[in-house]
């Protein structure tokens, strides 16, 4: 089935370094993805959507110059999260949509710790 | 977004089967109610959806019920690896975003 690859698996790095996340969705195209913060013991919180070609959209309240989104290609979106500090540390998670009216697949995610 | 609701969490022994409720009374004509789970540190993971027909898989089953404002994820033997955060989600569709509640906790004691 549909696969949606997201690397690194984890990050950590000092304050104020700035941190890309990639999300990739392996034998399909994806026009749209999406990006989500998990923080610990709370649910996910759709940061914004990555659209291909275009501007990202961003939920209400999510810096779109902290977190810089790059879609690239049918296959690829990034996250960058520019000058993290500590409060920025957190699971961040990217989906897409599966080929053909298929649910969303969701990536392994990527465990962000600032120190 | 329409909303739902779900237990906090649920308890349920090995082999047998679970029940997990979701309340969706707000739900539009075009909402599909998804239905995801997420184990420890990991993404989430697709389980079932479905519109209006009760909908059978490899993983589980989704009863929904006629007035379609509450649904019911059927896991018909439960395992340790069922254990996981149950998220009942309304959608408009696949390529629509998903607005994740807190979701259902389940423990499967051996």
């Amino acid at each position: 089935g549909a696969v949606v690859s997201q690397h690194p698996s984890r990050v950590i790095c000092k304050s104020g370094t700035s941190v890309k996340i990639e999300c990739r969705s392996l034998d399909f195209q994806a026009t749209t993805m999406f990006w989500y913060r998990q923080f610990p013991k709370q649910s996910l919180m759709l940061m914004a959507t990555s659209n291909e070609g275009s501007k990202a959209t961003y939920e209400q309240g999510v810096e779109k110059d902290k977190f810089l989104i790059n879609h690239a290609s049918l296959t690829l979106s990034t996250l960058t999260v520019t000058s993290a500090h500590p409060e920025d540390s957190s699971f961040y998670i990217c989906s897409a949509p599966g080929p053909d009216n298929q649910p969303q697949h969701f990536g392994d995610g990527t465990r962000l710790s600032i120190l | 977004d329409a909303k739902t609701t779900q237990p906090n969490s649920m308890e349920s022994n090995e082999e047998e089967p679970v029940h997990l409720p979701c309340n969706h009374s707000t739900i539009s004509g075009t909402d599909y109610i998804h239905w995801y789970r997420q184990l420890p540190s990991q993404g989430p993971e697709y389980v079932i959806h479905g519109l209006t027909s009760n909908v059978n898989n490899r993983m589980a089953s989704l009863a929904i019920a006629e007035d379609r404002k509450s649904s019911t994820l059927i896991l018909h033997r439960a395992t340790l690896r069922d254990a996981a955060v149950y998220y009942c989600i309304l959608s408009g569709g696949s390529n629509y975003k998903l607005t994740f509640g807190k979701g259902t906790l389940l423990t499967v004691n051996p």
